[in-house]
C-alpha cells in the first residue's frame, strides 16, 4: 500500500541554521516524489519533486530508494522559509500526502 | 495565468444538510482532484477526474459524496446529507503534466 510519513509535526530552528525536514514513503512501484509547501494564508504550491533534481529557494531533496526516504533539505534557514510542508507521493494516477510538517525558524 | 478558482471560500452548515462546492480549473488542464483536508493531517484524494470521467473515486464516501465534471471543464462537489466529521477544508487541484498540481484556496466547511 502507498504510504507517506513524516515523523515531526513541528520542526523549530533558529535563523541561519541547516533544515531537514523527513519524509519516508511506502511504495512497491517506482515512485515519484514531490514537495508542496503551504505559506501562511497562501495556496498549497510544488516546492520540487525529485525527476528535476532542482534546487528551489535553496531547498534540495534526494530520493533514496533504499531508505525510501526523501528528506527536503537547506542549508541556512531563513524567517520566510517558515510554513507548512508536505511530502507527496505519486504512485499510477494516485498522489498520496503526508500529514505535514511545520517549520518555523526563529529569529 | 488564472489560477484553480473555488467558491464558496467558507460555508457553515448545520448536519444532514446539503452543500455543493464548485471549482473551475485553470485552463488546458485535463486533470482534475477534489481534495479534503481535516485539521491536522494533509489532503486526502476524493475523486480525480480526466477531462469529464473518473479516474480514481475510491476514497469518495459515495452513499453522502458526489462529483460531476461535464464537459470537462468545472466541476462541483456536493455532500448530501452532511455530518459532523465533514468539517473539513476541500481542496480543488488541476493539472496539465502527471502529478504537477496547481491548487485553489479552498473551501472550508464547518457541519454543526
Amino acid at each position: 500500500a502507498q504510504r507517506v510519513t513524516q515523523p515531526e509535526k513541528l520542526l523549530s530552528v533558529f535563523k541561519g541554521a541547516p533544515v531537514e525536514l523527513k519524509c519516508n514513503y511506502s511504495y512497491s512501484g517506482s515512485p515519484e516524489l514531490f514537495w508542496y509547501v503551504q505559506y501562511s494564508r497562501q495556496r498549497l504550491q510544488l516546492l520540487l519533486r525529485h525527476i528535476s533534481r532542482e534546487s528551489i529557494k535553496g531547498f534540495t531533496a534526494d530520493l533514496n530508494k533504499g531508505e525510501t526516504s526523501f528528506h527536503l533539505k537547506k542549508p541556512f534557514a531563513q524567517e520566510e522559509d517558515s510554513a507548512m510542508y508536505y511530502c507527496a507521493l505519486g504512485g499510477g494516477f494516485k498522489t498520496i500526502f503526508g500529514a505535514g510538517t511545520r517549520l518555523f525558524v526563529k529569529a | 495565468e488564472a489560477g484553480v478558482a473555488q467558491s464558496p471560500r467558507y460555508k457553515i452548515i448545520e448536519k444532514r444538510q446539503s452543500v455543493a462546492f464548485w471549482c473551475n480549473p485553470i485552463s488546458g488542464h485535463a486533470t482534475l482532484y477534489w481534495y479534503q483536508q481535516i485539521l491536522g493531517q494533509g489532503p486526502k484524494l476524493l475523486i480525480q477526474f480526466q477531462n469529464n470521467g473518473v479516474v480514481d473515486d475510491s476514497q469518495l464516501p459515495k452513499d453522502r459524496f458526489s462529483a460531476e465534471r461535464l464537459k470537462g471543464v468545472d466541476s462541483t462537489l456536493k455532500i448530501q446529507p452532511a455530518k459532523l466529521e465533514d468539517s473539513a477544508v476541500y481542496l480543488c487541484a488541476s493539472s496539465y503534466a502527471k502529478n504537477i498540481q496547481y491548487f485553489g484556496a479552498g473551501t472550508r466547511l464547518s457541519v454543526l
